[in-house]
């Protein structure tokens, strides 16, 4: 069953603003990680933080932990119009072979 | 490096029909294999996922169906296809519990 969920659902900026999404989760986890969907097409790995690691960044991405919260979130900064896209984290846990994903966040760069 | 196809990209058919999608990996050995769903605008549901030849672990009970004949080939496939089938199919590898690759996806309409 799926166990995260992001917020907002979608969200709408001007070119060179930053993006923040959210995502919680409801069980201990091994790592969690985030990736993008072009519309149509397969989901693409952007970053993996793992369970003992607080932040992370990769190029404009910088995504941070808070296990105590059961939550993370992905700043994009500097946001171009090819961000536009769904962002979905997922999670995995010790012991299993699966990842549960989140419900997505719709980002929308305007021009 | 590694490669993951999947086919048929579109695909209609009617209800009542036989399913057989395949994906194939390229460029790694033992990969855990994932089949996911996709309905629009939303998140993913792990359908079945394989850590071995000929091991299949099944998350939602219903019409569908997956068999690992070969270490790097995963297929989906159905007896009867049901309306409720329609939606976006994706595979996806990895090893280990980190990084998931995933194919291009296979928007399948049932009519």
């Amino acid at each position: 069953s799926q166990q995260g969920e992001e917020d907002p659902q979608a969200l709408s900026i001007q070119e060179g603003e930053n993006a923040t999404m959210n995502c919680s989760y409801k069980t201990s986890i091994n790592n969690l990680q985030w990736y993008r969907q072009n519309s149509g097409r397969g989901l693409v790995h952007l970053i993996l933080i793992r369970s003992n690691e607080r932040e992370k960044h990769s190029g404009r991405l910088r995504v941070t932990l808070d296990t105590s919260k059961k939550s993370s979130s992905l700043l994009i900064t500097a946001s171009r119009a090819a961000d536009t896209a769904s962002y979905f984290c997922a999670t995995t846990t010790s012991g299993t072979y699966k990842y549960i994903f989140g419900t997505g966040t719709r980002l929308k760069v305007l021009a | 490096s590694q490669t993951i196809h999947q086919w048929p990209a579109t695909l209609v058919q009617p209800v009542g029909s036989p399913l057989s999608l395949e994906c194939t990996v390229e460029g790694t050995s033992n990969p855990n294999l994932y089949w996911y769903r996709q309905a629009a605008g939303r998140g993913l549901q792990l359908l079945f996922y394989s850590v071995g030849i000929g091991q299949i672990s099944s998350e939602v009970p219903q019409n569908l169906s997956a068999s690992r004949p070969q270490d790097r080939q995963f297929i989906l496939s159905s007896k009867k296809l049901l309306l409720s089938d329609s939606g976006f199919y994706l595979c996806a590898w990895s090893v280990v519990s980190d990084t998931q690759y995933f194919g291009p996806g296979t928007r399948l309409t049932v009519l």
